[in-house]
């Protein structure tokens, strides 16, 4: 079946740095991924819609320079937090979307557990 | 804008039992798609289930079956012989079929199967 890995699954970094999550389709080419953030017991809100080559589409609300996103290969995207502060500390899911199949599918990575002290 | 609601945050049943998730929806969109994911403990989500709006049968997937009803954008999961595996968070998404392929997710259900 189709794995998405997300690099690291757990970081903890002081507050005024910025932070990389990587998220890999491994064994599909994906033209489209998805960033959610996840705060403890709550849904799943999207960030951002990341698309191969161009720049990504937020949310409303969701800051764009804080919250960098780079899709610059079929296989990777990546979410930088820049300047993290403790209120940024979240559960981080990435997801793609394969270039060939069933337009609606999604295969989620494990997510990555940030904590900014 | 669409939005999920899911108006159950907790459940518990025994193992065996039959249980019911209800979801409703709420879009002006006539095609779309509906899914049932599954988020255990390990925080992995995976996906349970998925319904086409143009497809009045309901999906079913071995123990998981749907019950769609699209005039009253109702969207409920039943799982049948629940097992202890069975327990996680569910949620219920919404994704339009054309455009942006957004998820858009209800506020989840915590489902305890207790032996």
């Amino acid at each position: 079946g189709a794995v998405v890995s997300q690099h690291p699954s757990r970081v903890i970094c002081k507050s005024g740095t910025s932070v990389k999550i990587e998220c890999r389709s491994l064994d599909f080419q994906a033209t489209t991924m998805f960033w959610y953030r996840q705060f403890p017991k709550q849904s799943l809100m999207l960030m951002a819609t990341s698309n191969e080559g161009s720049k990504a589409t937020y949310e409303q609300g969701v800051e764009k320079d804080k919250f960098l996103i780079n899709h610059a290969s079929l296989t990777l995207s990546t979410l930088t937090v820049t300047s993290a502060h403790p209120e940024d500390s979240s559960f981080y899911i990435c997801s793609a979307s394969p270039a060939e199949g069933a337009q609606d599918t999604q295969y989620f990575g494990p997510g990555t557990r940030l904590t900014v002290l | 804008a669409q939005t999920v609601t899911q108006s159950q945050p907790e459940m518990s049943v025994q193992e065996a039992e039959t249980v019911t998730l209800s979801c409703t929806y709420d879009t002006s969109e006539n095609n779309y798609y509906l899914f049932w994911y599954k988020q255990p403990p390990s925080r992995q989500m995976i996906l349970v289930i998925r319904q086409e709006a143009y497809k009045q049968q309901n999906a079913t997937e071995n123990r998981f079956s749907v019950n769609f009803q699209k005039a009253a954008k109702s969207f409920s999961l039943k799982i049948s012989d629940s097992q202890l595996g069975d327990t996680a968070m569910y949620f219920c998404a919404f994704m339009k079929s054309q455009g942006a392929q957004k998820l858009v997710f209800g506020q989840g259900t915590r489902l305890t199967i207790n032996p």
